[in-house]
């Protein structure tokens, strides 16, 4: 079956740096995408990485490995407003997006 | 960027009526459209995909006679909830896809329905 999994919940301090990991098992690879989903609102479009390597944009930066089926999503120099859910989700072969559980990231002054 | 918008952002029904949402592309053609269902901290749940012209692909588990999708346009969309139920309260959120570099979708704002 596909499968994706990431952390349910993170907790970091405001001005640190954070990384959520994502693993995924899914039938054919087109491309992993990060989401930003605030309490009771839509996700937005963070990041897309179809490539192995590091994709940086500004104080986020995401990271895949195809090879490992695995996905990081950096943040730096965290700011209350960070505190969000983090989605992962993966493109398949059918160019269905399946999608993680969601990270829950918590900032703390 | 993309743009999509959704009515109502929430409603509020009494059981065994149907509500309609609209999901509309303001900027760009969307060639496909999503239909979400989210649960109080759960992921997204794809519902039903549709493109435009042509009749919904519903994903398993999901009554097609219950959730009625119409994508008569390119940039309009409507998720009708017939015979609305408690257990059919959620936030539902569409986003679509159009000519994008990743192909990746954008979400309308959601909208929260609560059966009572």
């Amino acid at each position: 079956g596909q499968n994706i999994d990431q952390p349910t919940e993170m907790t970091a301090t405001e001005g640190a740096i954070v990384q959520i990991n994502c693993t995924y098992q899914t039938s054919g690879f087109n491309g992993l995408f990060w989401y930003q989903q605030h309490a009771g609102e839509a996700p937005t479009f963070l990041s897309y990485n179809v490539l192995d390597g590091l994709e940086e944009k500004g104080r986020f930066s995401s990271f895949l490995s195809r090879s490992k089926g695995y996905s990081y999503l950096l943040l730096k120099e965290l700011q209350m407003k960070d505190s969000a859910s983090y989605l992962c989700a993966v493109m398949d072969s059918n160019y269905q997006l399946i999608w993680g559980a969601g990270t829950k990231l918590i900032i703390k002054p | 960027g993309a743009v999509v918008s959704q009515h109502p952002s929430w409603v509020i029904c009494k059981s065994g009526t149907s509500v309609k949402i609209e999901c509309r592309s303001l900027d760009f053609q969307a060639t496909t459209m999503f239909w979400y269902r989210q649960f109080p901290k759960q992921s997204l749940m794809l519902m039903a995909t549709s493109n435009e012209g042509s009749k919904a692909t519903y994903e398993q588990g999901v009554e097609k006679d219950k959730f009625l999708i119409n994508h008569a346009s390119l940039t309009l969309s409507t998720l009708t909830v017939t015979s609305a139920h408690p257990e059919d309260s959620s936030f539902y959120i569409c986003s679509s896809t159009g000519q994008r570099e990743y192909n990746e979708q954008f979400f309308g704002p959601g909208t929260r329905l609560t059966v009572l």
